[in-house]
């Protein structure tokens, strides 16, 4: 199974700085890569697919690169609304794992 | 309204079987690849399962492949996970949740809400 690591695992952030969380998979997954944003006691969110494609209705500030192993998120600039957990989720082959989550928490 | 809405959870004890649905609305279900997500308590996300537009492939996480079923039934409009000798640690909300078409990430675009299951004794 290809395994998922994100860091850091918890973040203390602003309102108005710039984050960026990564997400490294253990072989290589092309672009086969998508990120969730979850608010506390709400259902999964999708932000972004194939790596660098934003969902429909996600705001701008939300950004995402990367190929092969190595992949980030990035807010460009951090909204009261995004203080959540993300995860990212690799689809190269099942099991279609997902990294163990990122706690992005108001400092 | 465009929603996944499951049903079937409950308290069930170790080694029992529990079936949970989800009945899909306001698009067209057919065209769409369908997967199951599950989450323990206060942990992350868990891939557990999909399904292909055609019933066929079927795809599982190795910690539930043999004794999980994922099944659906176009008619119905509906998403089925038969759970069979439950454990423990398959005590998690389940959630149904729809692969995007069109993308070959498979992201899932659409969740229900959820529904939870317990496994004690």
């Amino acid at each position: 199974d290809i395994q998922m690591t994100q860091s850091p695992s918890s973040l203390s952030a602003s309102v108005g700085d710039r984050v960026i969380i990564t997400c490294r998979a253990s072989q290589s997954i092309s672009t086969y890569l998508n990120w969730y944003q979850q608010l506390p006691g709400k259902v999964p969110k999708l932000l972004i697919y194939t790596a660098s494609t934003l969902q429909s209705g996600v705001p701008s500030r939300f950004s995402g690169s990367g190929s092969g192993t190595d992949f980030t998120l990035t807010i460009s600039t951090l909204q009261p609304d995004d203080f959540a957990t993300y995860y990212c989720q690799q689809s190269y082959s099942t099991p279609y794992t997902f990294g163990q989550g990122t706690k992005l928490e108001i400092k | 309204q465009v929603q996944l809405v499951e049903s079937g959870g409950g308290l069930v004890k170790p080694g029992g079987s529990l079936t949970l649905s989800c009945a899909a609305s306001g698009f067209s279900f057919s065209d769409h690849y369908m997967s199951w997500v599950r989450q323990a308590p206060g942990k992350g996300l868990e891939w557990v399962s999909l399904i292909s537009r055609n019933d066929s492939p079927k795809h599982y996480a190795a910690s539930v492949k043999g004794r999980f079923t994922i099944s659906r039934d176009k008619a119905k409009n509906s998403l089925y996970l038969q759970m069979n000798s439950l454990r423990v640690e398959d005590t998690a909300v389940y959630f149904c949740a729809r692969v995007l078409s069109g993308s070959y990430s498979r992201p899932l675009d659409l969740w229900g809400q959820g529904t939870l299951v317990t496994v004690s004794s």
